[in-house]
């Protein structure tokens, strides 16, 4: 069963640094998506990205957020200068065509920890 | 929004019952999606349900959608142990972009 990994894990950063989180989609997966998820809170739509261009995003992605697809592989949410209350855990997914009656595929996540 | 409520925010169930979960919506879509969660994991796809569909199955999951009533339950039979965690329902509208919208999830616990 193809995966979509995420790296790191785990990660813990100062407020105000810089943080990057990577995701390998699944390979034939058209459409990628950041999705992210407080302690205890439901899971709230971030940022979607459809022929290496965000095709949607959400009041959350302000300009401190970004993403890139740089090499046809990887999927990176980059944070410029992190918050607090950016602390959550930051899920990667991606999907194909639509109307496949498939699901989404979501990664492990990324747990992240502003200190 | 799109996304409504789910219902009950928390469940506890002897195991071998069966769990009904609710989920309620707030405009049209293509499709609604049922994903489980176990605790600090990411999300793992159980079943896909169109608009045009009102009912569902898979192993122990039978899902309905009444799209008049904006509404889709999901019920897990014959409850396991293992069937132990998050349960979330999310919307796919194909307006422009495509995405999903959660709902606020359902926590199921399965005593033994």
């Amino acid at each position: 069963e193809p995966e979509v990994t995420q790296t790191p894990s785990h990660q813990v950063t100062q407020m105000g640094q810089e943080v990057i989180l990577r995701c390998v989609p699944i390979s034939n997966h058209l459409y990628f998506y950041w999705y992210r998820q407080i302690l205890g809170q439901k899971v709230e739509f971030l940022v979607s990205f459809y022929n290496n261009e965000i095709s949607e995003k959400s009041e959350i992605f302000d300009d401190q957020f970004s993403v890139e697809r740089p090499d046809g592989s990887n999927f990176t949410l980059k944070i410029r200068s992190t918050k607090l209350e950016d602390s959550a855990m930051y899920f990667c997914a991606s999907t194909g065509l639509r109307d496949r009656g498939r699901g989404y595929t979501f990664g492990s996540g990324t747990r992240l920890t502003v200190v | 929004s799109q996304q409504g409520e789910e219902d009950p925010q928390a469940l506890s169930i002897q195991e071998g019952e069966n769990a009904t979960m609710n989920c309620s919506y707030k405009t049209s879509i293509n499709n609604l999606q049922w994903y489980r969660q176990n605790s600090g994991r990411g999300l793992v796809h159980l079943i896909l349900i169109r608009s045009n569909e009102r009912e569902k199955h898979s192993g122990r999951l039978r899902v309905t959608l009444d799209t008049s009533k904006k509404s889709s339950s999901l019920l897990i039979t014959a409850s396991r142990a293992a069937d132990t965690a998050s349960y979330f329902c999310a919307t796919e509208k194909w307006q422009g972009a495509q995405k999903l919208v959660f709902g606020q999830g359902t926590r199921l616990t399965i005593n033994p």
